[in-house]
């Protein structure tokens, strides 16, 4: 069935400096890729997300990529504050369903101040 | 606008009982998707409805059911609770058809199974 990979486990930065999460879908009849934040005690909360006919898309301080060929789609947060400390999610669209996510295992980002 | 929310917050079970949970979609969202959350799985997809019918299901026994109502507003129900039924409920609601995909995730609810 559909796999999506998450790496790394955790990531820990200096504030100010980048943090790239990566991810790798199994399925190339995926088509929708979004991108979770959770903090303690919370839901996840959708920060960016992105279509397969769509290569790049930023908002603010948040971009996410997606190499269709590789199957292969990043998370890249410019200019890390304490804030950003969180678990970062993954997700794949099912091959049979949109509304069908297969999520990564989990990225718990730490921001240092 | 209003979340997603979720109730109740937080329950606690015996083994061999049965749950009823519930979750009010953002208002306007026709989809209703329902996700288990564990420390050893992850996040896992239960099953999603649209317009009071389930469109796609997941890997879970029979034990996992839903429903959707008129209004949209969702239930899932667990009978003969396990263990391992322990989790957080996700309930995520979209918009769907033209309306795009993403999927917006209410608080959960954290159900203790003893």
């Amino acid at each position: 069935g559909e796999n999506v990979e998450q790496h790394p486990s955790t990531l820990s930065v200096q504030e100010g400096d980048s943090a790239v999460i990566k991810c790798t879908y199994s399925d190339s009849a995926s088509n929708y890729f979004p991108w979770y934040k959770q903090e303690l005690g919370k839901g996840p909360q959708l920060i960016i997300d992105i279509r397969s006919n769509v290569g790049e898309k930023k908002d603010q301080r948040i971009a996410v990529t997606l190499n269709k060929t590789a199957k292969h789609f990043s998370l890249h947060i410019t200019e890390t504050q304490p804030e950003d400390s969180a678990v970062y999610f993954c997700a794949a669209s099912s091959p049979d369903s949109s509304y069908k996510l297969i999520f990564g295992s989990g990225t718990r980002l730490l921001v240092r101040p | 606008k209003a979340g997603v929310t979720q109730t109740p917050r937080y329950l606690i079970k015996t083994r061999g009982q049965q749950v009823t949970l519930s979750c009010s979609p953002i208002s306007g969202h026709r989809s209703v998707s329902w996700y288990q959350q564990t420390p050893g799985q992850g996040l896992q997809f239960l099953f999603e409805y649209f317009s009071e019918t389930q469109r796609n299901k997941g890997n879970f026994p029979g034990r996992f059911s839903g429903r959707q109502f008129s209004n949209s507003r969702s239930e899932m129900n667990v009978s003969t609770l396990e263990l391992g039924d322990s989790a957080l409920y996700l309930c995520a609601s979209s918009q769907a058809g033209t309306g795009g995909l993403a999927q917006y995730f209410g608080p959960g609810t954290r159900l203790l199974v003893l």
